[in-house]
C-alpha cells in the first residue's frame, strides 16, 4: 500500500533563508507527483505537477525534484518570505488508478 | 472562469441527517474527484468520476454516494450522517486525455462539516 510521509511536520526559518521540504513514498510505481500550498481555512493551490519520466520541475523561487528509485521528493524555496508561510503537501498519483495518495503536509511558518 | 466551487462553506449536521455537498467547475475537466482532510491529516480520496455517468470509489467510500450526470457537476451525498464524517470536505478536478495524461488537480475552497 502506498504510503507518503513529509518530514518534518513543521519548520520555522527567518526570512531570506533557503529551505527544502521532503517527501517520501514507499511504491516507485507511481504516475507524477504534485506538490500543493493550503493556507489556512482554504482549498489547496497546486505548485508544481512532476510527471514520472521527469527529474525536476521550476517555478520562480520553487524548484521540485523526484527520484523515483529511491521514493523521494524534494521542495526547495530559495529566499523564503513570510508570504510562503502555509503548509505544503506532496501528493502522488497512483500509476494506472485514479488515486492520489497525500502526505500530511509540512507547516513552514517564515519569520520576518 | 470560478474555477471550482463549493457550497455550502460550512454546516453542521445532527446525527442520522443526510445531506448533499455541491461541487461545479467551468473548466470543461472531464475529471473529477472528492476527498476529506481530517485535522492534521493528509487529503483522502472518497469517490471519483472520469466523466459524465463514469463515477467509482476511492480510498473512504463508505458512508457516500455520488452522482455525475453533467460535466460541470459532481454532487457528494452522505446519508444517516455520523460523528466519524466530520471533516473538510475538498472537490478537484483535473484535465487528461490519451494525448494530453496532465492529471494536474485544481482543488475548491472547502466545506467543514460538523455531526453531532
Amino acid at each position: 500500500k502506498q504510503e507518503v510521509t513529509q518530514i518534518p511536520a513543521a519548520l520555522s526559518v527567518p526570512e531570506g533563508e533557503n529551505l527544502v521540504l521532503n517527501c517520501s513514498f514507499t511504491d516507485s510505481a507511481i504516475y507524477n507527483l504534485q506538490w500543493f500550498r493550503q493556507d489556512p481555512g482554504k482549498g489547496l493551490t497546486s505548485l508544481l505537477l512532476i510527471q514520472s519520466s521527469q527529474r525536476e520541475q521550476t517555478s520562480g523561487r520553487l524548484n521540485a525534484s523526484l527520484d523515483k528509485s529511491s521514493g523521494r521528493s524534494t521542495l526547495y524555496i530559495a529566499a523564503s518570505q513570510p508570504g510562503d508561510s502555509a503548509t505544503y503537501l506532496c501528493a502522488v498519483r497512483l500509476y494506472n488508478n485514479n488515486d492520489m495518495r497525500f502526505g500530511a503536509g509540512t507547516r513552514l511558518t517564515v519569520k520576518p | 472562469n470560478a474555477g471550482v466551487t463549493q457550497t455550502p462553506k460550512f454546516r453542521i449536521l445532527k446525527i442520522g441527517q443526510s445531506m448533499t455537498l455541491q461541487c461545479a467547475q467551468d473548466m470543461n475537466h472531464n475529471y473529477m474527484y472528492w476527498y476529506r482532510q481530517d485535522p492534521g491529516m493528509g487529503l483522502k480520496l472518497i469517490y471519483y468520476s472520469v466523466g459524465a455517468g463514469i463515477t467509482d470509489k476511492g480510498e473512504v467510500p463508505n458512508g457516500y454516494n455520488v452522482s455525475r450526470s453533467t460535466t460541470e457537476d459532481f454532487p457528494l451525498r452522505l446519508e444517516l450522517a455520523a460523528p466519524s464524517q466530520t471533516s473538510v470536505y475538498f472537490c478537484a478536478s483535473s484535465y487528461s486525455t490519451l494525448t494530453t495524461p496532465l492529471y494536474e488537480q485544481y482543488f475548491g475552497p472547502g466545506t467543514r462539516l460538523t455531526v453531532t
